[in-house]
């Protein structure tokens, strides 16, 4: 039963355009969002992340958006690069002091110059 | 260190041998975390260490599995009786208290043949 879903394994979007990942989940108890973005033979790197006291968090280029009663999230960078061409991870985690995170599958993006 | 370092970057094993897997997290981190990622999938929980105990083994798949960290630092990571379904990306990951998110290693990749 996976708890945090990422239900597009990939993404091809256009250099200078939008991506749009999108994440969704069903633990109501997770209270604290990631986003991590991995490169091939390296580990996943920290990218963003959003309190659940939230609706927005912005970084530079990466915007992510919670929407709690849909129990959805979405990482938007603007504009895209080449170099954002990595797999994302969508993770969350539950109550304060927890250190647990329970990980997506993970969205291919490929930003095509 | 600067990161978290983990060797070695691979090994390829035989059906029932013993491997270890080693890491060395960022200095300072008193925070250490074992994760497992299978093909296609996101990483998974398998141990937490806050200093030199395991806070939290939940995420062990069974007893063949164990971690050590004896002097609060480096852990090791050992797998007994070595099956092809431990053919994964093993992930070690560290933080500092209040920290916003792991920092990861680069992971070993186990295959077992």
């Amino acid at each position: 039963d996976q708890q945090v879903k990422q239900n597009s394994p990939s993404l091809s979007v256009q250099e200078g355009r939008i991506s749009i990942l999108n994440c969704d989940y069903t633990n109501s108890m997770f209270d604290y969002f990631l986003w991590y973005k991995k490169y091939p033979a390296e580990g996943p790197t920290f990218l963003i992340s959003i309190s659940s006291i939230k609706d927005k968090n912005e970084d530079g280029r990466f915007t992510v958006f919670l929407n709690k009663s849909a129990k959805h999230l979405s990482l938007h960078i603007v504009p895209s690069q080449p170099g954002d061409s990595a797999v994302y991870f969508c993770a969350a985690r539950s109550g304060a002091g927890s250190y647990q995170l329970t990980f997506g599958k993970g969205t291919k993006l490929s930003v095509i110059p | 260190g600067a990161g978290v370092s983990q060797t070695p970057s691979n090994k390829v094993t035989e059906k029932g041998k013993y491997v270890e897997l080693r890491c060395d997290p960022i200095s300072g981190h008193t925070a250490l975390y074992w994760y497992r990622q299978s093909l296609g999938q996101g990483p998974e929980f398998l141990i937490y260490f806050q200093g030199t105990g395991a806070a939290d083994d939940s995420g062990l798949p069974n007893d063949r599995f164990f971690a050590v960290r004896p002097e609060g630092s480096v852990s090791t990571l050992k797998i007994q009786r070595t099956e092809r379904g431990d053919s994964a990306v093993y992930l070690c990951a560290s933080s500092s208290p209040g920290g916003r998110g792991y920092t990861f290693g680069s992971g070993t990749r186990l295959t077992v043949v």
